[in-house]
């Protein structure tokens, strides 16, 4: 059974970088088709997708956050990593680490989220 | 802001039945496919179907998920108190290069 695990600080600046980390076990982080990706929900709010990487290091990002976000893995540690540079308050958030899968098809691209982590909360304040 | 457009809430007795829909454009429903996810009070979402249709082990056939054309619906039978939880569609968008959710929908079991 695929386990993952976000860690990180709980309290951020404004204006500084958000860091967090997402260690995976009960599985492998390079396996076939399979991404690893970060999706947040502010208090009270729906689901952002943030962005996801795959094991080869090839990322994609939301563009609502393309300018300030970085995603990385260390598939040696079996972790992947997100840094969200310039928070503000509204950055707030649950965030969550979840692995996903997708495959294009002719009638289209095939994704989902099947594995996810507790979530952390990060709140941006000074 | 979700490009999907659900319900923000729906509502039935027990043992009844709800419709749950997720509108969507060319760019991603109408040329993708459609996943749903039911977050409980508290816990991480769970991917509930995929695939327009599918059901991951252990997900009870009382949960359904269908897709035509730019809009896609998940339905729940027989619905139990349990069942009170948030649920979200999702899908990639072509134009956007990006995976986005609905806007949610709060399932209440009166």
């Amino acid at each position: 059974q695929v386990q993952l695990q976000e860690s990180g600080p709980g309290l951020v600046k404004p204006s500084q970088t958000l860091s967090l980390t997402c260690t995976v076990s009960g599985g492998s982080i390079s396996s076939g088709s399979n991404y690893w990706t970060w999706i947040r929900q502010p208090a009270g709010r729906g689901l952002e997708w943030i962005g996801r990487i795959y094991p080869s290091g090839s990322t994609n990002y939301n563009p609502s956050f393309k300018s300030r976000v970085t995603i990385s893995v260390d598939t040696s540690k079996s972790q992947f990593s997100l840094k969200l540079t310039s928070v503000t308050a509204a950055d707030s958030a649950l965030y969550y680490c979840a692995r996903g899968s997708s495959r294009i098809t002719v009638f289209g691209v095939e994704s989902r989220f099947d594995y996810w982590g507790q979530g952390t909360l990060v709140t941006v304040s000074s | 802001q979700s490009v999907l457009t659900q319900p923000p809430s729906v509502s039935a007795a027990p043992g009844q039945k709800v419709i749950i829909s997720c509108s969507g454009s060319s760019s991603n429903i109408g040329n993708n496919y459609v996943s749903w996810y039911q977050q409980l009070p508290g816990t991480a979402p769970k991917l509930l179907i995929y695939d327009n249709n599918k059901r991951p082990s252990g997900i009870p056939d009382r949960f359904s998920g269908s897709k035509s054309g730019a809009s896609a619906t998940l339905g729940i039978t027989g619905l139990q108190t349990e069942d009170e939880a948030d649920y979200y569609c999702g899908t990639w968008d072509g134009s956007l290069s990006a995976s986005v959710f609905g806007t949610g929908t709060k399932v209440t079991v009166l």
